[in-house]
């Protein structure tokens, strides 16, 4: 079975810092990954998503992700984070045909 | 075009009640799925359907039931409501159809409460 580990459960970052959120997964077979994002309150968006090709993944507002295949990880950054970043971060995982798989989350809180 | 709708936005039930939490997705997507969201967690996959009339556990399906008649709606039943059962619930839907595209579009959640 699928499973996804987020190595950080709460980061706190003053505004400006860099941002570096790791994502391992445990799947021998192709995968889909994702990276989802929740503001307070709200609901999943979606941030970025590899599926194939250049392993560095570009999203919205600065964030970007880099597949690493031989260590199983997907991990999220932003070189400078602003105080509308703070939110829950989930990694997910998909296989074709299977369900999506999602990571506890890590909390992110910028300090203004 | 609404994506994912949810209902209701917060419930309060009381031991033993039951009720339905309302999905429908107007994208025609074939797959919906119903989780739940508690602290430390992540999501945790509690119903899925592939297709109308198609649905099978997730992870943690024990006190909830699903069906799917039709395209757009996946209502999730809480038989009946215990306290373990207070947490987010989240309706999704996704086309794997689609292959690289496939991406799950999820609902605005529904807050359950039950004492």
């Amino acid at each position: 079975a699928q499973s996804v580990s987020q190595h950080n459960h709460h980061v706190i970052l003053s505004e400006a810092a860099s941002l570096e959120l790791g994502c391992n997964y445990s799947y021998g077979g192709t995968v889909n990954l994702f990276w989802y994002v929740q503001y307070p309150g709200q609901h999943l968006q979606l941030l970025l998503k590899y599926f194939s090709g250049d392993p560095l993944v570009k999203g919205i507002k600065g964030f970007e992700a880099e597949f690493i295949k031989s260590k199983f990880s997907f991990n999220l950054r932003k070189p400078s984070v602003q105080w509308s970043d703070t939110a829950e971060y989930f990694c997910a995982v998909n296989a074709y045909g299977q369900n999506f798989v999602f990571g506890p989350g890590t909390r992110l809180s910028v300090l203004p | 075009n609404a994506g994912v709708t949810q209902t209701p936005k917060f419930q309060v039930l009381k031991t033993g009640q039951s009720m339905t939490l309302q999905c429908a997705q107007d994208m025609n997507h074939e797959y919906m799925s119903w989780y739940r969201q508690d602290p430390g967690m992540g999501l945790r996959l509690i119903h899925y359907s592939v297709g109308a009339g198609i649905t099978d556990q997730g992870e943690v399906p024990n006190g909830y039931n699903v069906s799917r008649s039709t395209t757009e709606d996946f209502p999730l039943r809480l038989l009946s409501a215990a306290p373990s059962q207070t947490s987010v619930y989240f309706c999704a839907s996704n086309d794997p159809g689609q292959g690289a595209y496939n991406e799950q579009f999820f609902g605005p959640g529904t807050r359950l409460t039950v004492l």
